[in-house]
């Protein structure tokens, strides 16, 4: 069974650039969510949606940041414009129904601004 | 902020059992315990869950404390590929409660 997949692996690019992560949830799940993983602050939850909706936005950091889930097989991250701070690791996850069940996380890309 | 605690390492040898352990003295009712791990460069990988009964799937054992304030995930056959941070996480049944991940234990299986 295909996973979350998530592109691209990997994204390195300048400072001021439009930066946009793509996700794909398993096919079947209602919820998806987005986390960044730092050394300094571990992994975090920037967003999550269910149904297409996004229910929760409180983790994401500043206006720069904005997430879109135009239908259920498709989600993307933004960051525009990019900012050094914002090099980490992206991972999106996925899970199905009610909140006891687990979610499922990509590889993630590991974003780079130089 | 996390509701467990987890000692930052553990070393265990190939082909014995790993035995992780997990505090969550805090604990409330509605409050299921999962596992997950990281492997490098990978993302989060989940592992078992439970609530109050002791589980077991392919790849662990889940081992609840009656109290349910501390449990223990058993790794029965550790191999090198099972090299990886473990995050144990409490959370809440109702949706939306998101997951909190720790710092977890950073486990080595050694040859």
């Amino acid at each position: 069974d295909a996973g979350v997949i998530q592109s691209p692996r990997h994204e390195v690019t300048e400072m001021g650039q439009e930066v946009t992560l793509r996700c794909k949830p398993i096919s079947g799940h209602n919820s998806l969510f987005w986390y960044r993983q730092t050394m300094m602050r571990g992994l975090e939850l920037l967003i999550y949606f269910n149904n297409n909706v996004p229910i929760d936005d409180s983790g994401m950091p500043e206006d720069r940041f904005s997430a879109k889930m135009p239908n259920a097989s498709f989600s993307t991250l933004k960051i525009q414009p990019s900012e050094p701070r914002d090099s980490a690791v992206y991972f999106c996850a996925s899970s199905f129904g009610t909140g006891r069940q687990p979610q499922h996380f990509g590889d993630g890309t590991r974003l780079s601004i130089l | 902020d996390a509701k467990t605690t987890q000692p930052p390492s553990m070393d265990c040898a190939e082909g014995r059992a790993a035995n992780l352990p997990c505090n969550h003295s805090t604990i409330s009712g509605n409050e299921y315990v999962y596992w997950y791990r990281q492997i490098h460069s990978q993302g989060p990988q989940y592992i078992i869950h439970g609530l109050k009964n002791n589980e077991t799937n392919e790849m662990a054992s889940l081992i609840i404390t009656e109290d349910r304030k501390s449990s223990t995930l058993i790794l029965p056959h550790a191999t090198l590929r099972d090299t990886a941070v473990y995050y144990c996480i409490v959370r809440d049944n109702n949706y939306g409660q998101n997951f909190v991940f720790g710092p977890g234990t950073r486990l080595s299986v050694l040859p």
